[in-house]
């Protein structure tokens, strides 16, 4: 049983580059979730999609990030033209169930860097 | 806003229990009490959850006041590989709005 699978593990960029992660969530995990963290700090949520369907986006989620989960499964999470503030450790989990007792799985991140 | 306080550091004796609070007075009637925790370069993990009752399983238990204004995660025997930042969690039954996560408490298991 894999768990959630998230690539590339590190990314170095330049500012004003465009970036793409990708996640694949545990099997038949109904809900991905997207969260950042930078150093020092808890999680914090950007968005997250009931299937194919993106439910919710944080405000911090600005203009320039976009998430796609096109067929229910894998997730991509696209930043362009990259600023040095979008620096952090981005975060994918899953989970099977929308109830409030959902446990999530997640994943060992992505290391964003932006130069 | 993370709706939990939790003390910023704790140091246990390995072997010893440790014992991590959270002080969540606002809590409403139907949230859920969840513990996470995380390891240094890796994403969060799942410990345990719970409503009223007090909880345990292979990881750890959660001891809720009866008030539910606090709670306790208790690992009863605490290893090296226990050290992690922990964090905890209040979350509508409903489901219907993502995990908020705090800073946590970064508990260091020292042998």
């Amino acid at each position: 049983d894999t768990g959630v699978s998230q690539d590339p593990r590190h990314k170095i960029t330049k500012r004003g580059q465009n970036v793409t992660f990708r996640c694949d969530p545990i099997s038949e995990h109904n809900r991905l979730y997207w969260y950042r963290q930078t150093l020092g700090q808890g999680p914090e949520f950007l968005t997250y999609f009931q299937n194919e369907a993106q439910l919710e986006k944080s405000r911090l989620l600005s203009d320039r990030f976009s998430a796609e989960r096109p067929k229910g499964s894998f997730s991509t999470l696209e930043i362009q033209r990259t600023e040095q503030g979008d620096s952090a450790m981005y975060l994918c989990a899953s989970s099977s169930s929308g109830q409030g007792n959902e446990k999530l799985f997640f994943g060992s991140g992505t290391q964003l860097s932006v130069l | 806003d993370a709706k939990t306080t939790q003390p910023p550091s704790m140091d246990c004796a390995e072997g010893r229990a440790a014992n991590l609070p959270c002080n969540h007075s606002t809590i409403s009637g139907n949230e859920y009490v969840y513990w996470y925790r995380q390891i240094h370069s890796q994403g969060p993990q799942y410990i345990i959850h719970g409503l009223k009752n007090n909880e345990t399983n292979e990881m750890a238990s959660l001891i809720i006041t009866e008030d539910r204004k606090s709670s306790t995660l208790i690992l009863p025997h605490a290893t090296l590989r226990d050290t992690a930042v922990y964090y905890c969690i209040v979350r509508p039954v409903s489901g219907n709005t993502p995990l908020v996560f705090g800073k946590g408490t970064r508990l260091s298991v020292i042998a």
